[in-house]
């Protein structure tokens, strides 16, 4: 069974200061790795993608992948209560994408 | 482009009706998922097509489920007949061939009484 580990939280953190969203995946032919962010009552939308170890960097967004540790990571830097959501962690095979059961944020003012 | 739609946005209705839960994708994207949102389960993936044909069913949770893509522009997924544990949103995404981002619908929200 392909299992997406993330912590289902809450995680809350003071606004500007940096969230940290951890993501594992037992996969280890997974290709492709995606963070989507969740508003209640909203659908999934792409936020991040990362297909090569290291850091990848989009505004505020970085995401860090290790292959070698099956684990994937998203750091939201000077958080805004607008980041408030439930993240997904996402990962694709050359079959399916499966999902993290998400972690909900909450950036207080 | 509108995205991806679905509908109908909301569905209630009584165990053992036939609930049919239709999209269409965005145009020319050539593959088709169709997910199931609980808070006890996540995000789950129950079937996806890949130029209409279905590639993966592994997701359909039972025989009371099928789904459909008679052509490029369409799916339903239908379910009966339904049951209160089948109340879920349900989100269609679609994917371009030279592209790995998924958008989603809107979701259905089904509730079953």
């Amino acid at each position: 069974q392909k299992e997406v580990e993330q912590n289902s939280g809450p995680l809350s953190v003071p606004e500007g200061a940096i969230a940290s969203l951890n993501c594992t995946y037992s996969d280890r032919v997974s290709q492709s790795f995606f963070w989507y962010r969740q508003y209640s009552g909203k659908s999934p939308e792409l936020i991040m993608s990362i297909y090569s170890n290291g850091d990848k960097e989009d505004g505020r967004f970085t995401a860090q992948l290790n292959k070698a540790s099956q684990y994937v990571s998203l750091l939201i830097r000077d958080s805004q209560p607008s980041d408030s959501a439930t993240y997904l962690c996402a990962v694709k095979d050359n079959n399916d994408m499966r999902f993290g059961a998400g972690t909900r944020l909450t950036v207080k003012p | 482009d509108a995205g991806v739609i679905q509908s109908p946005r909301h569905e209630v209705t009584e165990m053992g009706q036939e609930v049919t839960l239709r999209c269409k994708p965005i145009s020319g994207h050539n593959s088709l998922f169709w997910y199931r949102q609980t808070m006890m389960r996540g995000l789950e993936l129950l079937i996806y097509f890949n130029n209409n044909v279905p590639i993966d069913d592994s997701g359909m949770p039972e025989d009371r489920f099928s789904a459909k893509m008679p052509n490029a522009s369409f799916s339903t997924l239908k379910i009966q007949p339904s049951e209160p544990r089948d109340s879920a949103v349900y989100f269609c995404a679609s994917l371009g061939e030279s592209s790995y981002e998924q958008y989603f619908g809107p979701g259905t929200r089904l509730t079953v009484t």
